[in-house]
């Protein structure tokens, strides 16, 4: 089993729509992020959480610590939103463990 | 520069051959990641830097690979005797301190053929 887990895997969307990934650990963190990669290959951070909820724009990202559970959500999605979301969990020392991403798709 | 920045882009090798990846890191960042990602998945943690110090290496697949940043700027990641196997995306991250956020690089995308 995976350290990290998200869930769904991949996701197809009209435009407009509300969208949830979610994201599940099993060891204790420091910070989870949020993270964008486009196709080849470069990543974008969205959001480094701790506790609570962070919002950016159309971007909400919430973490409940007690639960080990994280969700981003995208409000009145769009196609430019198309790309694989990544969640990422920071545990002893500075490395990074990643989940195995979701490949979301905004039909317009 | 304003961003992690990595070179090559793009590196194709033939089986054996070793290849050198170069990643310079955002001015005044102390901490510095190489991750590997496959096709498909998630990136993997490689190795971390701190300064010019390799504080973890536990992620090197093999003693093919090896890390250096000797002057505790830029870093260079080298893979000895290639394998198909070793073809991925090998990123670069760098950040500030263990607090604060990480920013990545476009990433060297390796062929090896």
């Amino acid at each position: 089993k995976n350290e990290v887990e998200q869930s769904p895997q991949n996701l197809t969307a009209q435009e407009g729509e509300f969208i949830t990934i979610n994201c599940s650990y099993s060891v204790g963190i420091s910070a989870l992020h949020w993270l964008q990669q486009h196709p080849g290959g470069g990543i974008v951070s969205l959001f480094m959480l701790s506790s609570g909820k962070k919002k950016h724009g159309r971007l909400i990202a919430t973490i409940n610590i007690q639960e080990k559970h994280s969700s981003l959500h995208i409000t009145a999605s769009h196609p430019r939103d198309s790309a694989v979301y990544i969640c990422a969990v920071k545990t002893s020392g500075s490395r990074l463990t990643f989940g195995e991403g979701t490949q979301l798709t905004v039909n317009p | 520069g304003a961003g992690v920045s990595q070179s090559p882009r793009y590196k194709v090798a033939k089986r054996g051959q070793d290849v050198a990846l170069r990643c310079d890191p955002i001015s005044g960042h102390v901490s510095l990641f190489w991750y590997q990602q496959a096709l498909g998945q998630g990136p993997e943690f490689l190795t971390y830097f701190q300064n010019e110090a390799q504080l973890d290496k536990s992620g090197l697949p093999s003693d093919r690979f090896f890390a250096e940043r000797p002057e505790g700027s830029v870093s260079t990641l080298k893979i000895q005797r290639t394998q198909q196997e070793d073809s991925a995306v090998y990123l670069c991250a760098s950040s500030l301190g263990e607090a604060t956020g990480a920013f990545f690089g476009q990433g060297t995308r390796l062929t090896v053929v």
